[in-house]
């Protein structure tokens, strides 16, 4: 069945430093990609998503690229702030539209001053 | 302001009791879903409906179960036969099944003393 893995965390970096979280996936045909992030105490809202291959998804400075040949969409900011400590989750959407959204098991993220 | 509202925000039970989570939203969504999160474990699907009086077991339904009368509401019944209960738990809603992108509640936290 459709699959997501991603890197185990936690991940601790520096304000300012580049962050880089991987994805990948398996999924039969051509799923729709997602990032979630979860702060604190809360449930999860969309962070970005592609539908398609090549497609960029964009958001308050992180970017993913949906990658067909490396069945990837890693997760990638510049410049890290420490509001932006949560944990992050990919997601699949299955082609067949007939399951739930596939989660992997999040990357803990922690920005220290 | 359209949301989903879930409470109580934190719970206590004693082992042997049964008890609700109630999860209700005002967006007209049609797919609403249960999730338990547990630390290291991601995110793990309880029970999700499509439409009114209609449900779907998910990867872990043993020991919970849900009813759909009303399309705003989705409660949530952790029975006493479910053996680890204490966790985080989301609800989420989205207009259709697998369009994609999820509204989370902001979660209920179950201890079990």
């Amino acid at each position: 069945g459709d699959s997501v893995t991603q890197m185990e965390g936690p991940v601790t970096l520096s304000e300012e430093a580049f962050l880089t979280i991987n994805c990948t996936y398996t999924a039969t045909g051509y799923p729709s990609l997602f990032w979630y992030v979860q702060y604190p105490g809360e449930g999860l809202q969309l962070l970005l998503k592609a539908t398609k291959a090549d497609d960029k998804g964009s958001n308050k400075g992180f970017e993913a690229t949906y990658r067909k040949e490396t069945t990837s969409f890693h997760l990638e900011k510049g410049s890290v702030q420490v509001s932006d400590s949560a944990v992050y989750f990919c997601a699949l959407s299955s082609p067949s539209g007939n399951t739930p959204l596939v989660f992997g098991k999040g990357t803990r993220l922690s920005v220290i001053a | 302001d359209g949301g989903i509202t879930q409470s109580p925000k934190y719970l206590f039970r004693k082992e042997g009791q049964n008890v609700t989570l109630s999860c209700e939203q005002n967006l007209n969504h049609d797919a609403m879903y249960w999730y338990r999160q547990d630390p290291g474990q991601g995110l793990r699907l309880i029970y999700y409906s499509q439409i009114v009086n209609d449900f779907q077991k998910g990867d872990i339904a043993e020991g919970y179960s849900v009813s759909r009368e009303k399309k705003e509401s989705f409660p949530l019944t952790v029975t006493s036969a479910q053996k680890n209960p204490t966790a985080f738990y989301l609800c989420a809603s989205n207009r259709r099944q697998n369009t994609g992108e999820l509204f989370f509640g902001e979660g209920s936290r179950l201890t079990v003393l």
